[in-house]
């Protein structure tokens, strides 16, 4: 079953925060992140797994609440760069299909 | 290492027509799976591959084939297009698939089914 992102879509201003969520209804093993330019392919930015911990890559982090079957991706002071629309990716199990949710489209302005 | 592979980059079909996808990847992983993407839409999974020899179907398997006679390329085949499967495909590789671990992402094939 596919998970739910929220927001579908949000616009900062560079500098702005702004936080994607991903929820799940059913028992995650861990929660995958990309970010996809438009035209281009996803690229992977991290994983994080049942657990609740919690990973950075540059100003970007995110947290796995396992109890709430939920991922938070945290945008923090938001540079032009960070545009382009977000997905989170669920593995129920360990070695389990991916299944992605419908994305976020983030948009940065000067 | 040229990663993930695919040809072609773009591609148009009458109704009816079949052709192959083609993905390669250079890093000797065992994973490999096939996504369409639709506008505005999240990646949908067609079918994926644990290893040479072994396919399975993901959620939209319907109108496509797949095979895996070697680890580094994974085709993919639409038997008689439809409207309905023009998308972006995309082709992604994983170095076993055990949870942990990233997936490459190849470039995109862009389809247009007239």
């Amino acid at each position: 079953q596919q998970p739910v992102q929220s927001p579908q879509a949000v616009i900062l201003r560079e500098g702005e925060d702004a936080v994607i969520n991903c929820s799940s209804s059913k028992a995650l093993y861990s929660v995958h992140w990309y970010r996809q330019k438009h035209g281009e392919a996803p690229v992977f930015l991290m994983i994080l797994l049942k657990g609740g911990e919690q990973k950075g890559h540059e100003k970007i982090s995110a947290s796995f609440n396992e109890k709430k079957q939920q991922s938070s991706l945290y945008l923090t002071a938001s540079q032009l760069s960070y545009s382009g629309t977000y997905f989170c990716g669920t593995e129920k199990a360990a070695g389990n299909k991916l299944t992605f949710g419908g994305g976020t489209r983030v948009l940065v302005k000067p | 290492n040229a990663g993930v592979t695919q040809t072609p980059k773009f591609q148009v079909l009458k109704t009816g027509q079949s052709m192959t996808l083609q993905c390669a990847q250079d890093m000797n992983h065992e994973y490999m799976s096939w996504y369409r993407q639709d506008p505005g839409m999240g990646l949908r999974l067609i079918h994926y591959s644990v290893g040479a020899g072994i396919t399975d179907q993901g959620e939209v398997p319907n109108g496509y084939n797949v095979s895996r006679s070697t680890t580094e390329d994974f085709p993919l085949r639409l038997l008689s297009a439809a409207p309905s499967q023009t998308s972006v495909y995309f082709c992604a590789s994983t170095p076993w698939g055990g949870g942990q671990e990233t997936q490459y992402f190849g470039p995109g094939t862009r389809l247009l089914v007239l």
